[in-house]
């Protein structure tokens, strides 16, 4: 079955990097596209960032524009999140998700199905 | 503040029907799909709507999901205990070129 399984978070300090890796099984990796998500304590659903199916485009939040990277190796099953001058507003728990449909490059089309248990990060 | 508006709470009895309402913008809810999702506690979130109004298999039909203009709503029939959750809407926003997610909506079944 479908499984994602995130790893790397911790606790780090302001203005340090981090990489958050999500490892992939059960589907053809290469045919969809990946997002993250995050989620403060006691705080709803922030989307971070999507990468599409083909790589050809990423997209970010305002808020890590510029700080975190998204990426994968096909490979290794690997979704992958460099994030790069942590703040304390970052502390959340970061889920790697799944587009739910192959292969589609319009991010309309680019809800998620299914979602890892998460890894958390803590900026302090 | 998020960019998608959802009641902060919502409750009913066992049985009843609960809807869940979703308030967007042309930029969003208006042009794009809409998904819901819901968060156990301590769990991670479950896709439960797609594309307004489609059920991946194992999901209930007693979920189901509408959208109408910039605004979106989720029902649930049948009010069960385990039902209890949190629920978030979510879509894409092209003015953003991001997604985007309802604050949330924490169901109690009394």
């Amino acid at each position: 079955q479908v499984q994602l399984v995130e790893s790397g978070g911790g606790v780090v300090q302001p203005g340090r990097s981090l990489r958050l890796s999500c490892i992939a099984s059960g589907f053809t990796f290469s045919s969809y596209g990946m997002h993250w998500v995050r989620q403060a304590p006691g705080k709803g659903l922030e989307w971070v960032a999507l990468l599409s199916f083909d790589e050809s485009k990423t997209y970010y939040a305002d808020s890590v524009k510029g700080r975190f990277t998204i990426s994968r190796d096909i490979p290794k099953n690997t979704l992958t999140l460099h994030m790069n001058t942590l703040g304390p507003e970052d502390s959340a728990v970061y889920y790697c998700a799944k587009v739910a449909l192959p292969a589609v490059k319009a991010p309309s089309l680019c809800g998620m199905d299914v979602w890892g248990q998460g890894t958390t990060v803590i900026v302090s | 503040q998020s960019v998608l508006t959802q009641p902060p709470s919502a409750s009913g009895s066992p049985g009843q029907r609960v809807t869940i309402s979703c308030s967007g913008s042309s930029s969003n809810i208006g042009s794009n799909f809409v998904y819901w999702y819901q968060q156990l506690p301590g769990a991670a979130p479950k896709l439960l709507i797609y594309r307004n109004d489609q059920r991946p298999s194992g999901v209930p039909d007693r979920f189901s999901g509408s959208k109408s203009g910039s605004a979106a709503s989720l029902a649930i029939s049948g009010l069960r205990s385990e039902d209890e959750a949190d629920y978030f809407c979510s879509a894409w926003d092209d003015s953003l070129s991001g997604g985007v997610f309802g604050g949330g909506t924490k169901l109690t079944v009394l």
